[in-house]
This record gives structure tokens, sequence and C-alpha cells, in this order.
């Protein structure tokens, strides 16, 4: 799976948006962009994920630039609870052949605080 | 609730003991996962079980010892641990669908671990 880029941390204050970027300009036309999160002593959670057009669900929404090489999770009214680091994932189509699940790889995502 | 169930969520110990951590998913997933999180670096990616069969071993200590009786129970047998293994240990489950790209990770809330 193709190699992403996202800022370290982020500030943003409660109640207002948030665009959590993540460049991916090695991006292939066959890999999804995936979003998880991690809250403070939890595991990561799934949030949203797309291929080439925008994505909307009740968590967040997903921009993909239309050349894919970035992307843009955004967090339409940020509450103190969204705070967490956020993870950006390229995961390569292909179909299972026999060989299964593989994992995700992790980078070190993007740590979002929220100022209340 | 994820559906992904860790015990215990913590765990002290020497040494020179052995003990055992238990993943319980009730998902119906036919994947399971272990990752190990320590204190400033990505999660990275342990062991993959797919139906109940290990299909990868990332370079791992033979002190840890995975164990996958059936595809809802997963199991990480330690033993003569170092104290830099303290760490998260977080489970994962899924369902290996024929679009990888699509393949969603859910999370237990992991077992913290300290190596004393």
């Amino acid at each position: 799976d193709a190699k992403t880029t996202q800022p370290n941390s982020m500030e943003s204050n409660e109640e207002e948006p948030v665009h959590l970027p993540c460049n991916h300009s090695t991006i292939s036309g066959t890999d999804y962009i995936h979003w998880y999160r991690q809250l403070p002593s939890q595991g990561p959670e799934y949030v949203i994920h797309g291929l080439t057009s925008n994505v909307n669900n009740r968590m967040a929404s997903l921009a993909i630039a239309e050349d894919r090489k970035s992307s843009t999770l955004i967090l339409h009214r940020a509450t103190l609870r969204d705070a967490a680091v956020y993870y950006c994932i390229l995961r390569d189509v292909k179909r299972d052949s026999g060989g299964g699940a593989d994992g995700l790889t992790f980078g070190k995502g993007t740590h979002l605080i929220i100022q209340p | 609730e994820t559906g992904v169930t860790q015990t215990p969520r913590h765990l002290v110990m020497g040494m020179t003991n052995k003990k055992s951590l238990k993943c319980e998913q009730h998902l119906g997933h036919n994947a399971m996962y272990w990752y190990k999180q320590s204190a400033k670096k990505p999660l990275e990616l342990m062991f993959v079980y797919n139906f109940k069969e290990q299909t990868e071993n990332n370079s791992v200590p033979s002190r840890f010892s995975p164990e996958c009786p059936n595809s809802s129970h997963l199991f990480l047998h330690l033993h003569t641990l170092q104290p830099e293994d303290s760490a998260l240990y977080l489970c994962a489950s899924s369902q290996v669908p024929l679009d990888r790209g699509r393949e969603k990770l859910f999370f237990g809330s992991g077992t913290q671990l300290s190596v004393l």
C-alpha cells in the first residue's frame, strides 16, 4: 500500500469545522483512502473511506482531490470528544485470491487538539 | 462498544511470569489481529489470523505466542517478557471481503501491559 503524509498535530476550537489533510502523491488508481481515529485509551475506530468521489457519513465527510493525490477529512462541528489521533491509510483493491486479510499499516497520524 | 472485547484491561507482570491476553469478537468476522502500540510509536502489526490459521507473523519474538482456537477468540500468551515489551496490546477483527480496499477493522480497547 502506498504511503501517506499527515501533519503531526492540529488544533481547533470547539463547535468549529476541522479540516484534516492527508497527502498521498504515490496513490495508485486502485487505492482506497481510509480514515481511522484513536481516542485516548481506546483502540482505533473506523471513520470513513472513499475511492474517487467525496463521501459523507454521520461521523465526517471525506473530500478527495480530483487527481487523488490528497484528501481531507472534515469534521463539520468539532466537539471535545473528537480530540484524538486521526490516521489516513491507503488500501489497495485486490480480489481475495486466498491471501486473506493482511491488516492495516498505521503511520503516526495527526493529533487533533480541541480547545473549549 | 465495538463488538471486540479484550481482557484484562490492565496487566502488570514480572519478567519471569507467564500470562495470557484474551480477545473475543461478537461480529461474526473471519480474521483477527494482534497489534502492539508502544508509547510515542505507531501501531505495529504482530500477527494475523484468517479463518483460525496464522497467515502473518511480523518478526515477533517467540516470547509472544498467539493462539486462535476458533474464529471468535484470540489469545496472546506471554512468557519471559522484557521491560521494553510494556505497551498497549490491541486486538482487532474484520470480515475479509472480496474487495480488500473496502475492508474495515474493528478494534478492542486494548490491554495496557507493564513488565517490571
